[in-house]
Order: C-alpha cells, then sequence, then structure tokens
C-alpha cells in the first residue's frame, strides 16, 4: 500500500516553543494531506485538511494561528505547533488519500510532549 | 455534524471465540466505510473497508455493512491475543476527510 512517512515520531519541547511535524508521501502525491490529534483514550479529531498550493482548512475550534500548515509540494505537509503549551501535549497524525482512492494512509504519528 | 458511535469497551472475548464490533454513523449519505486498528501509542492501520451492503470476507474478517439501518460491524474470527487493540471506525465524507468514532478497546483473553 502507500506509504506515508511522519518526522519526529516523539518530541519533547519546552512551553513557548515552536515545533514543525512533517509527513512525506513517499510512492503517490498527496494533494490533500489530513491532520489529527488524539488525546489519550480518546478517538482521533481531525484538526484540519491541507491541499497543495491552497490554504488549509481548519476545523471548528482549531486556532489556524497557532496550528500552521504548509502543503508547499505534493509530496510533504507541515504541522507546526506555534508557542506550544503543555495542553498541546498529544498524539498528532497526518494521512493521505492516494489520488482516486478514499482510504486513508496514516503516517507513524508523533508524540508531543510540552514541558 | 457527521458522527460515528461505538461502544467504548472495553469488549473481553476468550481466545478462538468470535469478536463482533459494532457501529453507527448519522450520515445517511456515506459511502466509504473502514475498520483500522490501533495498539496502543502507535497509528491506526487499516483492517477492512467496505462500500457495499452486504458482508466482505478477508481472511479471519469480515466487515458487514446495512446503509438502511445506518450501522456497519466487524466480525473477528478464531480470535488471537494479538488482535487485541483498539478498533477505530471510519466513515469516509469525500472532500472532508474520514470522521472516526471513538474506537472499541478489545481484548482477547488467553
Amino acid at each position: 500500500g502507500a506509504v506515508v512517512s511522519q518526522h519526529p515520531s516523539r518530541v519533547i519541547c519546552k512551553s513557548g516553543t515552536s515545533v514543525k511535524i512533517e509527513c512525506r508521501s513517499l510512492d503517490f502525491q498527496a494533494t490533500t494531506m489530513f491532520w489529527y490529534r488524539q488525546f489519550p483514550k480518546q478517538s482521533l479529531m481531525l484538526m484540519a485538511t491541507s491541499n497543495e498550493g491552497s490554504k488549509a482548512t481548519y476545523e471548528q475550534g482549531v486556532e489556524k494561528d497557532k496550528f500552521l500548515i504548509n502543503h508547499a509540494s505534493l509530496t510533504l505537509s507541515t504541522l507546526t505547533v506555534t508557542s506550544a503549551h503543555p495542553e498541546d501535549s498529544s498524539f498528532y497524525i497526518c494521512s493521505a488519500p492516494p489520488a482516486g482512492g478514499t482510504e486513508a494512509f496514516f503516517g507513524q504519528g508523533t508524540r508531543l510532549t510540552v514541558v | 455534524q457527521k458522527e460515528v458511535e461505538q461502544n467504548s469497551g472495553p469488549l473481553s472475548v476468550p481466545e478462538g471465540a468470535i469478536a463482533s464490533l459494532n457501529c453507527t454513523y448519522s450520515d445517511r449519505g456515506s459511502q466509504s466505510f473502514f475498520w483500522y486498528r490501533q495498539y496502543s501509542g502507535k497509528s491506526p492501520e487499516l483492517i477492512m473497508f467496505i462500500y457495499s451492503n452486504g458482508d466482505k470476507e478477508d481472511g479471519r474478517f469480515t466487515a458487514q455493512l446495512n446503509k438502511a439501518s445506518q450501522y456497519v460491524s466487524l466480525l473477528i474470527r478464531d480470535s488471537q491475543p494479538s488482535d487485541s487493540a483498539t478498533y477505530l471506525c471510519a466513515v469516509n465524507g469525500g472532500a472532508d476527510g474520514l470522521t472516526f468514532g471513538k474506537g472499541t478497546h478489545l481484548i482477547i483473553q488467553p
């Protein structure tokens, strides 16, 4: 199946700093990338949808100035958590459907801990 | 607001028995339905997908879809301890991406 590579898998940062998470589609072009967040024992919650070459669409309640999404190429989308706070500690996962497909292939996820 | 409902469990099943996982969804226009397995601290992995009413079998897994009743289920035959995980039901909303249920925590007892 298609592969989505996500890095880093784990990051610990200080409160107030920024963290960038990268997702790359390795063997297909991802015109759309979905970014999810998952708190412990909770389901995946869609944060935003990024589309190559255009602005991301954010779900209600997600601060677009705090969670910066860039999808500058067909194989790379990034999520930057700016001015991170302990409440931003979570598991962040990206996913992308190959062109013409409806199923989602997930990155490995990033465990963010803000101290 | 699209909703996907699952019993959070835990659902405990003896090894070798059939595990039955259920899911209901609110959007009658949904077309694609997925079951993902997620181990603790890991990303979800696709188990099955189903588009048409009826049953779809793949090895020990069978997905069942009933669009009239708006439910989808996953049966796991000959359950193994390695099947212990959280199973996420997901519904495709086209350009809106997948809407996930909260997941059912399945425990297979040796």
